[in-house]
């Protein structure tokens, strides 16, 4: 099965905190991209990381930083110094290789509030 | 920077009637997507298309369903004899050829409302 889950649906955070929106993913690809996107209260989805699955590599840009790590299928997103414009709905997405080279597996979303 | 662009941004329809979501992709984008987020749901994928034709489709796109490329710049979404489960945001995404990790970029989306 192809699977995305952000178990966090909901997430207080005070301003100038640190917050981990967690991702897990399943599926049987070995090439894979994973995603993340962010849905803001005007309610457009703007894109903000990809990852391949063989780039375990950890990325900073600004105050955004993700770890992918394959070990535990998880891609999990940190926002440090959270700020007003950062509450959003995020969501993370799986883009499998087999089975259709295209869509997207968005999971439930996490609203950070 | 370029982006897709959807309109209209609100549609509200009979139950019964026919709408047509309208999109123009980003200019050299090749691969088209839609999909629907119904309120306070996750998104879903419904169909993609390139070349001309559906590449894929999700079991939510069914006969009631439709897409086309009326020209070089518009991709359209169809929904006939819409019914009050097809109420929700729909988004039309657009992607580069070449690697197939190329980030979808979607627009606004259209707010569907069936009355």
């Amino acid at each position: 099965a192809q699977k995305v889950t952000q178990a966090q649906t909901e997430i207080s955070v005070v301003e100038k905190e640190d917050v981990t929106l967690d991702c897990v993913y399943e599926t049987r690809d070995t090439t894979y991209y994973l995603f993340w996107y962010k849905q803001p209260p005007s309610g457009e989805l703007v894109f903000l990381i990809r990852r391949n699955s063989f780039d375990e590599q950890n990325e900073i840009s600004g105050r955004y930083s993700w770890n992918f790590q394959k070990s535990t299928s998880s891609f999990n997103f940190t926002i440090t110094a959270s700020q007003v414009v950062d509450s959003a709905v995020y969501f993370c997405a799986l883009r499998p290789l087999s089975g259709g080279y295209n869509k997207l597996i968005f999971g439930a979303g996490s609203r950070l509030a | 920077e370029p982006e897709v662009t959807q309109t209209p941004s609100h549609q509200v329809t009979q139950m019964g009637q026919e709408v047509i979501l309208r999109c123009v992709p980003i200019s050299n984008h090749l691969y088209f997507y839609w999909y629907r987020q119904i309120l306070g749901q996750k998104v879903e994928f419904l169909v993609s298309f390139y070349n001309n034709e559906i590449s894929e489709k999700s079991e939510i796109f069914d006969d009631q369903f439709s897409v086309e490329r009326p020209d070089g710049s518009n991709f359209t979404l169809k929904i006939r004899s819409t019914k009050l489960e097809d109420s929700a945001m729909y988004f039309c995404a657009s992607r580069r050829t070449g690697e197939s990790g190329q980030p979808q970029h979607f627009g606004d989306g259209t707010r569907l409302s069936i009355l």
